[in-house]
């Protein structure tokens, strides 16, 4: 039911690419991306609705494919602030209830 | 307040006593929620409420676990008979609305001897 991320690890240099993702053996109603830095409580990224949107800010963005039960967060140009672990959680039926994946920890290094 | 926040930040027991761990959630936030999680994983939902009604406990390990949020806003979890297996850091989230952005506070790490 634990939604599993891809890769479980992942190295970058600065301003390199990297894309996390999720995905779920249950049909998804929502999608919620966390980043979480060591000894420090996840900081939300944001959410994705059922309707296959795609969201983003500044150089981190995300995709949610319904059909597929799967979400992908995209992190374009890294920065060193980007290292930490990535948490999808999912909703199965808008019940509040979070479910959140395996996680995806990232390194930058300069 | 500014963010939710939680106490004891650490809370050393031994086992098979009781522990009241608190939260408190950012102001006017409807939805509140209690997780737990080990190191290196991601957080395990244990329970939430609206407003002083707790909506889903599903994730309760074993009837040990008991919530309470009696006047909609702070809330209580408690673990009565602690054991070992119990260590754990414990999570609290607030959103403003059912379904909205969980905003996290920095846990109460328990620790059972």
């Amino acid at each position: 039911q634990q939604p599993v991320q891809s890769p479980q690890a992942v190295i970058l240099r600065e301003g390199e690419d990297a894309v996390i993702n999720c995905s779920s053996s249950k049909a998804l109603y929502s999608v919620h991306w966390y980043r979480q830095k060591h000894g420090e409580a996840p900081v939300f990224l944001m959410i994705l609705l059922k309707g296959g949107e795609q969201k983003g800010h500044d150089k981190i963005s995300a995709s949610f494919n319904e059909k597929k039960q799967q979400s992908s967060l995209y992190l374009t140009a890294s920065q060193l602030s980007y290292s930490g672990t990535y948490f999808c959680g999912t909703d199965v039926s808008n019940t509040d209830k979070l479910i959140f994946g395996t996680g995806t920890r990232l390194q930058v290094f300069p | 307040g500014a963010g939710v926040s939680q106490s004891p930040r650490y809370k050393v027991t031994k086992r098979g006593q009781d522990v009241a761990l608190r939260c408190d959630p950012i102001s006017g936030h409807v939805s509140l929620y209690w997780y737990r999680q080990a190191l290196g994983q991601g957080p395990e939902f244990l329970t939430y409420f609206n407003y002083e009604a707790q909506q889903d406990k599903s994730g309760l390990p074993n009837d040990r676990f008991s919530a309470e949020r009696p006047e909609g806003s702070i809330s209580t979890l408690t673990i009565q008979r602690t054991e070992q297996r119990d260590s754990a850091m414990y999570r609290c989230a607030s959103s403003l609305n059912s379904g909205e952005t969980q905003y996290f506070g920095p846990g109460t790490r328990l620790l059972v001897l």
